[in-house]
């Protein structure tokens, strides 16, 4: 597609309940980012994907967060038993590649309220 | 790990200049990025600086300073429509990560 695009845009979910989020990176982009935006905060990095190598999930904040991309295109991120601190917005964002020099592009977010 | 701070709000008036600072502390540096982010939307693409000076894109400028963990954002001839976050953004030794400021947000007056 023409930019990257993330579903759902707005989820309200219950504490303990799971939650899947969707992204759909730019085609022919084979690098693929989550990260997660606090009110007032920073973007904090998650996860990222490249290809078919070995994700770096270094960013993810507990066992109860996880993603996979299937396919290298697709990816869905999903927080089991969500926390009212898991708050946030999710941006999913992708580059042509993961090297320097490549520009990141980032989708709309996914803004998720855990009540 | 990287520690990057930049002003939290900033105000200027319409048709003015701001200039946005950006200093980082890193263990590698891969290029420094500017991204503009208005509210409820993604942020876009502003520079990608890698090498030291001035990268110039029509009413965006962007600096580095590699010696100095330096870089500014300089926005002319400032337009309602630039009232927005912009977000310092720094590549890592691990060349595809970013670390991210928590952001400057402008407020530009009529």
């Amino acid at each position: 597609g023409a930019g990257v695009s993330q579903s759902p845009s707005n989820k309200v979910t219950e504490k303990g309940k799971d939650v899947e989020l969707r992204c759909d990176p730019i085609s022919g982009h084979t690098a693929l980012y989550w990260y997660r935006q606090s009110l007032g905060q920073g973007l904090e990095f998650l996860i990222y994907f490249q290809g078919n190598s070995a994700p770096d999930k270094s960013g993810l904040p507990s066992d109860r967060f996880s993603a996979e991309r299937t396919g290298g295109s697709v990816s869905t991120l999903t927080i089991q038993r969500t926390q009212q601190e898991d708050s946030a917005v999710y941006l999913c964002a992708s580059s042509l590649q993961g090297g320097a020099g490549n520009t990141i592009y980032f989708g709309e977010g996914s803004w998720l309220t855990v009540v | 790990g990287q520690n990057i701070d930049q002003p939290t709000e900033m105000t200027a008036t319409e048709g003015a200049i701001v200039q946005i600072n950006c200093t980082y502390q890193t263990s590698g540096f891969n290029g420094l990025f500017w991204y503009q982010q208005h509210a409820g939307e993604a942020p876009t693409f502003l520079s990608y600086n890698v090498l030291d000076g001035l990268e110039e894109k029509g009413r965006f400028s962007s600096f580095l300073s590699r010696s100095k963990g330096y870089s500014y954002l300089l926005l002319k001839e400032l337009q309602m429509k630039d009232s927005a976050s912009y977000l310092c953004a720094v590549r890592g030794p691990r060349d595809y990560k970013l670390s991210f400021g928590a952001g400057t947000t402008v407020t530009v007056r009529a």
